[in-house]
């Protein structure tokens, strides 16, 4: 069964400095990992993808994410943090499961924390 | 493009009433929409997938009386929370599947309160 795990509840980070969170992945076949971000009371918000190709991907919001077929992971990276950006991010995988109809499995979700 | 619509943002209601939630896909048809439950600081539990003109497929532990889903056209499925009590009270969201691309779309989510 397709699986994501999110292994910091939390992150903090400075603005401006680099940003990372973690995500790794348990799939049989080649995966399809996705990101997105979550403000409070909000829906949630499409970042990036990876479906094939090149392994660093570049999404929306000047964030990016490194697909590591060795290690399993698919690690949102950002260059440069801010303040806004502050917010609960989800790792997902496409479902491959019979009669999934193309769902995504969520992990639990990091919040990120960017303080001044 | 790919604009999924929630409505409402928030309701509250007493309990034993029913509550309908909409989820519209704006600017394409989606064949598939899916409905999720979210509590405070938890990631999304998926409640059930709902096709256009057939019925609704329900995730194991998820009450099909209590949760009602329609999807009636290509753009619209409605979750009804029927004979709501305080224990139904959390954060729902609905996201929708365009046929050519992988991601979904997602409604900006319904905060239900009953009390």
């Amino acid at each position: 069964a397709q699986s994501v795990a999110q292994p910091e509840d939390q992150v903090n980070v400075a603005e401006g400095n680099p940003l990372t969170v973690k995500c790794t992945y348990s799939v049989s076949g080649n995966p399809y990992l996705f990101w997105y971000v979550q403000y409070p009371n909000r829906g949630l918000q499409f970042l990036l993808k990876y479906i094939t190709g090149d392994n660093l991907v570049k999404g929306s919001y000047g964030f990016e994410a490194e697909f590591n077929k060795s290690q399993t992971s698919f690690h949102l990276k950002k260059p440069s943090a801010l303040v806004s950006d502050s917010a609960l991010y989800f790792c997902a995988v496409r479902d491959k499961g019979a009669g999934s109809q193309g769902n995504l499995i969520f992990g639990k979700g990091t919040k990120l924390s960017v303080k001044p | 493009g790919a604009v999924v619509s929630q409505h409402p943002s928030w309701v509250i209601c007493k309990s034993g009433t029913s509550v309908k939630i909409e989820c519209r896909s704006l600017d394409f048809q989606a064949t598939t929409m899916f409905w999720y439950r979210q509590f405070p600081k938890q990631s999304l539990m998926l409640m059930a997938t709902s096709n256009e003109g057939s019925k609704a497929t329900y995730e194991q532990g998820v009450e099909k009386d209590k949760f009602l889903i329609n999807h009636a056209s290509l753009t619209l499925s409605t979750l009804t929370v029927t004979s709501a009590h305080p224990e139904d009270s959390s954060f729902y969201i609905c996201s929708a599947r365009h046929n050519e691309v992988l991601e979904l779309f997602f409604g900006s989510g319904t905060q239900l309160s009953v009390l």
